[in-house]
Order: C-alpha cells, then sequence, then structure tokens
C-alpha cells in the first residue's frame, strides 16, 4: 500500500448498532496514525494519536486498534448515536518526519450516517 | 483543546482577483503551520509547510507565487491566493501544530468560488 485508503467510503447505521471502519496505511517507513472526527462546517477534531503495535485507543463509546505491521487501523463506535454522524479521517505519518518533513498523508474518510 | 480559527468560511470572487485566508492558533502558539487543500470526494493534500519566521515550504506542483503564505507571528498565517481562476476553486484547510510531538489542529476551512 502506498496510500492511505479508507474503507467503507460512506455508510449508513440504524442508531443504536455498533460500527467499524478500516484505514490501512504503508506499514514500512510508520511512525504514528491519526484519527479525526470531522462534522460538517467545524474543524476536524483529534480523536487518537497511535503509534506502538497492538495499541488499543478509547474515548467514550469511540475505540480505535492499530496493527503496524500490516498497515491497519480500525476505528470502532459501539452504540451508534445520531451525534457520531461526521466524516472519519485517518492520516499517516511517516517516520522520517522530524522538522520540515513532518506530513501527514491523509486518507479520504469514511462518512458515517447515523439515523434516528 | 486548542482552536484554531480559519476566516473566512466563505468567500466568493471573480476570476483574476486575489483573496487572503487568515488561520490563526487561538490558545497555544503554532510553531509551524500547514495548508492542504480539498477536492469533492478526495482526501486533504498538503499545499505547503511553513514555520514562523521563515519561508514556507511548498509541496511539489504548488506553485509558490500563486498561494501566499505568510507566517508572521507564533498565532497568525495567512494563505493569499493570487489572480485567482475558476480551476483554484477548492476547499482550503489550514492546521496549527505546537511543541508538544504528534499534535495537530485544524481550522474549520475555507470555501473558495472563483466565478
Amino acid at each position: 500500500i502506498l496510500n492511505v485508503e479508507q474503507s467503507p467510503q460512506s455508510l449508513h447505521v440504524q442508531e443504536g448498532d455498533s460500527t467499524n471502519f478500516t484505514c490501512s496505511f504503508p506499514s514500512s517507513n510508520f511512525y504514528a496514525l491519526h484519527w479525526y472526527r470531522w462534522e460538517t462546517a467545524k474543524s476536524p477534531e483529534a480523536l487518537f494519536v497511535m503509534t506502538l503495535n497492538g495499541d488499543e485507543k478509547k474515548k467514550g463509546r469511540i475505540s480505535a486498534t492499530l496493527n503496524t505491521k500490516e498497515g491497519y487501523s480500525y476505528l470502532y463506535i459501539k452504540g451508534s448515536q445520531p451525534e457520531d454522524s461526521a466524516t472519519y479521517l485517518c492520516a499517516s505519518l511517516p517516520s522520517n518526519s522530524g522538522g520540515s518533513n513532518y506530513k501527514l498523508t491523509f486518507g479520504k474518510g469514511t462518512l458515517l450516517t447515523v439515523n434516528p | 483543546g486548542a482552536v484554531v480559527s480559519q476566516h473566512p468560511s466563505r468567500v466568493i470572487c471573480k476570476s483574476g482577483t486575489s483573496v487572503k485566508i487568515e488561520c490563526r492558533s487561538l490558545d497555544f502558539q503554532a510553531t509551524t503551520m500547514f495548508w492542504y487543500r480539498q477536492f469533492p470526494k478526495q482526501s486533504l493534500m498538503l499545499m505547503a509547510t511553513s514555520n514562523e519566521g521563515s519561508k514556507a515550504t511548498y509541496e511539489q506542483g504548488v506553485e509558490k507565487d500563486k498561494f501566499l503564505i505568510n507566517h508572521a507571528s507564533l498565532t497568525l498565517s495567512t494563505l493569499t491566493v493570487t489572480s485567482a481562476h475558476p480551476e483554484d476553486s477548492s476547499f482550503y484547510i489550514c492546521s496549527a501544530r505546537e511543541r508538544r510531538p504528534y499534535e495537530q489542529y485544524f481550522g474549520p476551512g475555507t470555501r473558495l468560488t472563483v466565478t
């Protein structure tokens, strides 16, 4: 994988459903993986920054896992609520990211719609 | 969390005019600011990186004379789209990073339409 890829591109779930989506990134030259939540007309909100293989992070009903060896991360939302509706972005930071080389590479995002 | 503001949120301008977009870090000092552009259904693409008091570093394919970036202070960066053309119509979003590692905060973005 050369780029950051997210799937699915969009999904619709019912309130109360649990859901998950995937971010794939280049496993070589990896430093960190960011997840952002982006609501329309607002700033992307940082959810997690993950660096270690096997890392798991949780924030309320949202959690994420990281596999740096195979180059993927999963984002899980338990008991989705309408206010979870947003675009979820992931971004990879390569290991040569010191100084002026600090560059996040973004996926296209997963648009989640939670129907009441 | 840290807050980044961006103005204007929307701007419509005529072809050939210039447009300035401001990005401010409101409650922290941003050692580095980033400018991204996003076309419909595409990912955020980095245009340039700027450090306070120094010239911006532009990504390959981004015209530095067309997209002027000024990072005059630790809380303010501006992007000026000079002699705008319809193909410059896009969503522009800034981001700021403070000294702590990994953390990068975004503004809400600016929708530019060039007629």
